[in-house]
């Protein structure tokens, strides 16, 4: 049973526009959700995080959206660039515990030039 | 600095061959963790460690043991290799700390045919 849901599998976007991959949980008790960003024949490495006492938090052009009350957050890649290409994981865990880290099936963005 | 170090990055088995994946990590971080990369499955938890000496498991560990004997070592072991093994496996490390982020290797590409 996945954890946390993450949508689309796949997405192609053209250079300078928005990229944005949704992700949802039922679990209440997730406290902190980072996104990853893997390039093909890496690991996955931190791209930015949120904890559920903000709606949002912006890092250049990554944006994390946060609906607490619909169990829901969102990656916004905005002006998206070809060396954005790569695969996005959103993550949920719990921080009293904060041992597990639970994934999303992963979301593949090709940014055309 | 090399960070997560995986070894080796490919191997091939065969059914019901033993092996065992190596991780070193030289952050000198508690936290130390495995993870197994499907298509369309995402990154799925197999077990993890928090301590020298400590093992726990994860979200999918059949099949599978671990051994920590060393802090900056984390030891994945496959005793009877089954085609449903076939995957690319991941090793993460972290500091403690709610916030601190999954340092990952890059990588095992395994075959089981």
């Amino acid at each position: 049973q996945q954890q946390v849901k993450q949508s689309p599998q796949s997405l192609i976007v053209q250079k300078g526009g928005i990229s944005i991959i949704n992700c949802a949980y039922e679990n209440t008790a997730f406290d902190y959700f980072p996104w990853y960003q893997q390039f093909p024949g890496k690991g996955p490495a931190l791209l930015i995080a949120i904890r559920p006492d903000v709606s949002e938090k912006k890092e250049g052009r990554f944006t994390i959206s946060f609906n607490k009350s619909a169990k829901q957050f969102s990656l916004h890649i905005m002006d998206s660039q070809p060396g954005d290409s790569a695969t996005y994981f959103c993550a949920a865990s719990m921080t009293n515990t904060g041992n597990q880290f639970y994934f999303g099936t992963g979301t593949s963005l090709t940014v055309i030039p | 600095n090399a960070g997560v170090t995986q070894t080796p990055k490919f191997r091939v088995l065969k059914t019901g061959q033993s092996m065992t994946l190596l991780c070193a990590q030289d952050m000198n971080h508690e936290y130390m963790y495995w993870y197994r990369q499907d298509p369309g499955m995402g990154l799925r938890l197999i077990h993890y460690s928090v301590g020298e000496g400590t093992t726990a498991k994860g979200e999918v560990p059949d099949g599978y043991n671990v051994s920590r004997l060393k802090k900056q070592n984390f030891l994945l072991g496959l005793e009877s290799a089954a085609p449903s093994q076939t995957s690319v496996y991941f090793c993460a490390s972290r500091r403690q700390g709610w916030d601190s982020p999954l340092h990952f290797g890059n990588g095992t590409r395994l075959t089981v045919t």
